[in-house]
């Protein structure tokens, strides 16, 4: 079954560094999303992208964040300055249509991304 | 109101009992309904979409009421596997999935 690929698995990093997360979506999929979860919380959307650009984001999504798709198959989430309450699951997910049809999103296995 | 709410349980259940769970939403005019299920430190993962008919998958049944902005999820013959959270999920009218904080579900032998 094919499926979403999320690197790394866990990545711990210092206050004010900068991180990028990668994912790569199912290869037929066109719309490209990311999700956190901080640990005991709601999942959270980020940002969806289709078509080389950001479609929607959310008030979470500040100058801080950005996504791109440098390539023909990953997808990245790059967290600038991390500061600790970006300490959270990261998950990647894809779907290969939009809509408000019951279009089923693929998540990956998420980073754990933890700041100290 | 919260966008999507449930109860956080945790139901603690026998194996082999049916259980049922709820979940209100807010937005009227939302037109897709799910329910994701997530195992602890896990990624979410799809276990129905919610029809307005109603829909059936094997122990599992998904129930809509638009008219109460209700879904709920019923499991019959509760399985030890069957553990989890249970996340009611709404796609929104920008396309966006609005996430329930899930109902914890504890299986006992």
């Amino acid at each position: 079954e094919p499926e979403v690929t999320q690197t790394p698995s866990h990545q711990v990093t210092q206050m004010g560094q900068e991180v990028i997360l990668r994912c790569v979506p199912i290869s037929n999929h066109l719309y490209f999303y990311w999700y956190r979860q901080i640990l005991g919380q709601k999942v959270e959307f980020l940002v969806s992208f289709y078509n080389n650009e950001i479609s929607e984001k959310s008030e979470i999504f500040d100058d801080q964040f950005s996504v791109e798709r440098p390539d023909g198959s990953n997808f990245t989430l790059k967290i600038r300055s991390t500061k600790l309450e970006d300490s959270a699951m990261y998950f990647c997910a894809s779907s290969e249509q939009e809509g408000q049809g019951n279009y089923g999103y693929t998540f990956g296995s998420g980073t754990r991304l933890t700041v100290v | 109101r919260k966008e999507v709410e449930q109860d956080p349980g945790p139901f603690n259940v026998p194996e082999g009992a049916t259980v049922a769970f709820n979940c209100t939403y807010s937005n009227s005019a939302s037109q897709s309904f799910f329910w994701y299920r997530q195992d602890c430190r896990k990624e979410p993962k799809l276990l129905m979409s919610v029809y307005s008919s109603g829909n059936e998958d094997g122990r599992f049944t998904a129930q809509l009421n638009r008219a109460s902005q209700y879904i709920s999820l019923l499991i019959r013959d509760s399985k030890l596997s069957d553990s989890a959270t249970y996340l009611c999920v709404v796609k929104g009218s920008n396309y966006q999935l609005i996430w329930g904080a899930g109902t914890k579900l504890i299986i006992k032998p």
